[in-house]
């Protein structure tokens, strides 16, 4: 079965401090992973995609597949990342995506 | 390119009322998806296209729910009749193969329904 499992609801940090969002997924082929990100009322964003292998933000995230797991970090939270945070799984060729349940991230000064 | 276009922002109807969302996907994308964000369930994936043709339909919830793309330009997505719990966001997002599939997301449409 395709599953994505983001096991906090709400992650509660002090800027400055590091953060690190789990995402473990279950997939029997190749996965391709993605981190969205969705401030208050807004649109959902992409944040990054493990194939891109990039820093957005100060974010990074390392696709593991022998633990299944897509974690998101940051080194030191900031006000501005307070936002909830989806991973996602894309499961089809006609780029269907399973999302999280998502993560909400509050960073406090 | 505008990005996602949704109309209406926002619509505040009664309950038993016909209620009908619009998107406009980016121009090249050939995947539509549209999802539904409530607190309680989060993000659902109600239904979505491929070159205009429904794919999987297994997330709208009820026969009241029902959606078209007549072209590669345009989708609706209807609710008949409508019910208090109904309100929700609801996003529509486009993607294709080109762009590795990455989803861009319309700014959504807050339906409530009284």
């Amino acid at each position: 079965a395709q599953r994505v499992t983001q096991p906090e609801k709400l992650l509660s940090v002090f800027k400055g401090a590091p953060v690190e969002l789990k995402c473990n997924y279950s997939y029997s082929g190749s996965p391709e992973l993605f981190w969205y990100v969705q401030y208050s009322r807004q649109r959902l964003q992409l944040l990054l995609r493990h194939i891109s292998r990039e820093s957005i933000k100060g974010f990074t995230a390392d696709l593991n597949k022998g633990e299944t797991s897509f974690h998101l970090k940051k080194p030191f939270a900031q006000e501005e990342d307070s936002a909830m945070y989806y991973c996602a799984l894309l499961t089809d060729s006609w780029g269907k995506l399973q999302f999280g349940a998502g993560t909400q991230v509050v960073v406090t000064p | 390119d505008a990005g996602v276009i949704q109309s209406p922002r926002h619509e505040v109807t009664e309950m038993g009322q016909e209620v009908t969302l619009r998107c406009k996907p980016i121009s090249g994308h050939n995947s539509l998806f549209w999802y539904r964000q409530t607190m309680m369930r989060g993000l659902e994936l109600l239904i979505y296209f491929n070159n205009n043709v429904p794919i999987d339909d297994s997330g709208m919830p009820e026969d009241r729910f029902s959606a078209k793309m007549p072209n590669a330009s345009f989708s609706t997505l209807k609710i008949q009749p409508s019910e208090p719990r109904d309100s929700a966001v609801y996003f529509c997002a486009s993607s294709s193969h080109r762009g590795r599939y990455e989803q861009y997301f319309g700014p959504g449409t807050r339906l409530t329904v009284t």
